[in-house]
């Protein structure tokens, strides 16, 4: 059974930062893999979405890489702002349905 | 602004009510699915569609049931509303032409049962 763990479970750093959040599974045959922020009381934004054949993808101060053989992503957020305080949500795609299997997220706060 | 819309985003009811919890979208995905968060926990599929007239059930077990009679409508009700139901419900659609492969989630509803 796919199992997605995300380390550390929350995190505060001061403004301007640069951080990793961690991104684990258990079961290698994905077909991508993607980042989400959730802001309190809110929905979902897709933040980033690598496929299985990628290494990495950016957007803007964030990047996230994949390595599926060893069953690791990581999402790097560069100069980190008190706006990307929020719940950063790993989940990667599999099974013949392609439905998304979830971690329990990173809860980050940046503090001016 | 977001292209899929739930309602309410509160509502509390009591007991026995029977609720219906809107989901639309507006960009012809095909693909629509609702999920179940609780505080702290990781969001749960309960109904997915692949296009009209098909449903299916997740992999939590729900007492909720779906309809899609309409690409872009995909609408969650609970018969007899419970405390258990208390949670917050995602409805999210996904895409996977052009320039365009991913998923689109609404605000979600936050439900309480008293």
């Amino acid at each position: 059974k796919q199992e997605v763990t995300q380390i550390p479970a929350a995190l505060s750093v001061p403004e301007g930062e640069n951080l990793v959040l961690n991104c684990s599974f258990t079961d290698s045959a994905i077909y991508n893999l993607q980042w989400f922020r959730q802001d309190p009381g809110k929905g979902l934004t897709s933040l980033l979405l690598i496929q299985s054949s990628q290494r990495e993808q950016t957007s803007g101060r964030l990047n996230a890489s994949l390595d599926k053989s060893s069953g690791r992503s990581t999402l790097y957020i560069a100069a980190s702002q008190p706006g990307d305080s929020a719940t950063y949500l790993c989940a990667v795609e599999k099974g013949n349905n392609r439905k998304l299997i979830w971690g329990l997220g990173t809860s980050l706060a940046v503090n001016p | 602004e977001a292209d899929i819309y739930q309602t309410p985003r509160y509502l509390v009811i009591g007991t026995g009510k029977k609720i219906t919890l809107e989901c639309s979208q507006t960009m012809g995905h095909d693909k629509m699915y609702w999920y179940q968060q609780d505080p702290g926990m990781e969001l749960h599929l309960i109904h997915y569609s692949y296009g009209v007239n098909s449903t299916e059930k997740g992999d939590l077990s729900s007492e909720s049931t779906v309809s899609r009679i309409r690409t872009e409508h995909f609408p969650l009700t609970l018969e007899s509303a419970r405390p258990s139901h208390t949670s917050q419900y995602l409805c999210a659609s996904f895409a996977d032409r052009g320039n365009f492969y991913g998923y689109t989630f609404g605000s979600g509803t936050r439900l309480t049962v008293v």
